[in-house]
This record gives structure tokens, C-alpha cells and sequence, in this order.
């Protein structure tokens, strides 16, 4: 199955500071989402971003989808932005749809 | 609209009981998958439903099972339960089957004892 590796694991800023993170992919897929978890377990949608560049205010991705790779910027960071940021991708055959795969996570500390 | 909602929010159970979580789509979501996520395996998919129809499924033993209802609800059951199956689960929908975004409801947290 696809392999999902994000980096860096772990990362503690200082608030209003810029942070890059990264999700390398192991095959070709046709869906990538980026998801903040928020203390309560659940997963809040950041981007839907297979392919291109987006931006959302002070977060913005880009999915180079030939490398097989993807990025999340956060900029001018907020404590509030402390949380852990999953990848998951899949990909849909025409058959049936495989499951999201999500790597392992990155775990972000904004520090005031 | 109104999200993805899951029931019960928290559960605890006893070794070889059975348990049973509902999730509800975002109306209009034709497609339920569920997930489970530990602190050692991390988020793993368990299987995907549209309709009604078990469409795909992870890797996990027969006694974790689902369904899907004609209005797009699903459940999933896990019997016998073991040690090891304390989690969050996470139900996600979609509108359409495969690439397409999925939501995610605030999930059920599963504790055996």
C-alpha cells in the first residue's frame, strides 16, 4: 500500500513565527487532504489539495503531485495553531475506493 | 449544514462484549467510511460504505463489521471485544464515492476494560 511520511515529527515555534511541513507520498494518488486534530480528537478539513497550490488566510499548501510530495505553510503562527497536522491520501481505481492513508502526523507547539 | 455527527461519544465496555457506534453523513453524502486511531498504529482505515454497499476494507480481523442504511447512516460493530481495541473511531463522509474530499464527524472514544 501507499506509504505516507511526514516530517518533521515535531515542531515548537514561537508565536508569529513562519513553519513548513512536509508529507512525501510513495505512489501516485488522486486525493490529498491536509487536517488539523483538534485537543478533542477530531480532524478539521485545512485543504483538499491532490494537485496546485491553495491558500486559507494565514495557511496555505501546495501538492506536487509528479514528486509526490506536498507542503503546509503556516504563517505569522498563533497558539492557537498548537495541535497535531495529519496528511492522508488515496486514490480511487474506478473500481472502489481505497481508505485515506495518513501518515504519522506532525505534533506543533506555538509558544507565546 | 450540519456535520457528521457520531453516537455515543464515549463508551466504555468490557473484554468480549460487543459494541455497536452510529454515524451520520452530512446530508447528501452518499459514501461513510470509518477509521481507528491508537497512539501506536496511528489512524488506520477500517472499511468504506456507499450505498449500502461495502465498497472497501482495511486491515482488520472479522470482528470489526459495519453497515449501511438506505438513508446513508451507518454503524459499525466490533465484537468480542479485546484490550487492544481501545480508540478513537472516526467516521468520514462524502459526497462522492473514492477521491473526493472527505469530513470527519468528533468520533467515539472506545475504552475496554
Amino acid at each position: 500500500g501507499i506509504q505516507v511520511e511526514q516530517s518533521p515529527p515535531d515542531l515548537i515555534l514561537q508565536e508569529g513565527a513562519n513553519s513548513t511541513l512536509r508529507c512525501n507520498f510513495s505512489d501516485s494518488v488522486n486525493n490529498l487532504q491536509w487536517f488539523h486534530q483538534n485537543p478533542w480528537g477530531q480532524l478539521i478539513n485545512l485543504f483538499y489539495i491532490p494537485s496546485g497550490t491553495k491558500q486559507n488566510g494565514r495557511l496555505s499548501a501546495t501538492t506536487v503531485a509528479t514528486e509526490r510530495y506536498s507542503l503546509l505553510y503556516i504563517s505569522s503562527s498563533q497558539t492557537t495553531d498548537s495541535g497535531v497536522y495529519f496528511c492522508a491520501v488515496g486514490s480511487y481505481s474506478g473500481g472502489g475506493a481505497d481508505g485515506l492513508t495518513f501518515g504519522k502526523g506532525t505534533h506543533l507547539i506555538i509558544q507565546p | 449544514k450540519a456535520g457528521v455527527t457520531q453516537t455515543p461519544r464515549y463508551l466504555i465496555k468490557t473484554r468480549g462484549q460487543q459494541v455497536t457506534l452510529s454515524c451520520s453523513p452530512i446530508s447528501g453524502h452518499r459514501s461513510v467510511s470509518w477509521y481507528q486511531q491508537t497512539p501506536g498504529q496511528g489512524l488506520q482505515f477500517l472499511f468504506e460504505y456507499f450505498s449500502e454497499t461495502q465498497r472497501n476494507k482495511g486491515n482488520f480481523p472479522g470482528r470489526f463489521s459495519g453497515r449501511q442504511f438506505s438513508n446513508s447512516r451507518s454503524e459499525m460493530n466490533v465484537s468480542t471485544l479485546e484490550l487492544g481495541d481501545s480508540a478513537l473511531y472516526l467516521c468520514a463522509s462524502s459526497s462522492f464515492q473514492g477521491p473526493y474530499e472527505q469530513y470527519f464527524g468528533p468520533g467515539t472514544r472506545l475504552t475496554v476494560t
